[in-house]
């Protein structure tokens, strides 16, 4: 079946511009993450929805990020006025329920952003 | 949250079995342990996870201890497919956010 899908897979901007990145989560999870990894770390989460309600964004790490999920299925993570420090791979995951602990999240591969 | 400790790398040999250890010592009584796995270049991969039993499934077993402050891993054939990087994770039923530290890299040497 179809996993978690991200687009685009690698993303190349100029410092100051804005990107916007995409997740399409598995059909039917209510739960909608993401994650910010730089090289050699583990993922850091960034924000969380149930359905279209953002209900955590104390991850997001300055005002210049934006997570939106309008009808509860694709979300899109966006960032104005890139800064080097921006780059990362910015995943995605989704899980079938929230606020049940023992529920997996499925993981998209993610998005490569550099800014040069 | 509650935090793991695990070492930072570990070699194994294919098709031998592989024990890959996690502490977790200040963990709370609603905290599920979490394993997933990391590809290189793919998205971190659901392994198992469990509260207190032992838990077998067809990726891999978690043996939890008595005390619930450590746990392991175990990958009974080691492949060259299974070289990744592993996280143990605590998740409570209040955070369903992931808190991942840097992992264990798993070397498998053919």
């Amino acid at each position: 079946g179809a996993g978690v899908s991200q687009s685009p897979r690698y993303k190349v901007a100029k410092r100051g511009q804005d990107v916007a990145l995409r997740c399409d989560p598995i059909s039917g999870h209510v739960s909608l993450f993401w994650y910010q990894q730089a090289l050699g770390q583990g993922p850091e989460f960034l924000t969380y929805f149930q359905n279209e309600a953002q209900l955590d964004k104390s991850g997001l790490p300055s005002d210049r990020f934006f997570a939106e999920r309008p009808e509860g299925s694709v979300s899109t993570l966006k960032i104005q006025r890139t800064q080097q420090e921006d780059s990362a791979v910015y995943l995605c995951a989704s899980s079938l329920l929230t606020g049940i602990s023992n529920q997996p999240q499925h993981f998209g591969d993610g998005t490569r952003l550099s800014i040069l | 949250d509650a935090k793991t400790t695990q070492p930072n790398s570990m070699e194994s040999n294919e098709e031998e079995p592989v024990h890959l250890p996690c502490n977790h010592s200040t963990i709370s009584g609603t905290d599920y342990i979490h394993w997933y796995r990391q590809l290189p270049s793919q998205g971190p991969e659901y392994v198992i996870h469990g509260l207190t039993s032992n838990v077998n499934n067809r990726m891999a077993s978690l043996a939890i201890a008595e005390d619930r402050k450590s746990s392991t891993l175990i990958l009974h054939r080691a492949t060259l497919r299974d070289a990744a990087v592993y996280y143990c994770i605590l998740n409570s039923v209040a955070n369903s956010k992931l808190t991942f530290g840097k992992g264990i890299t798993l070397s498998v040497r053919p």
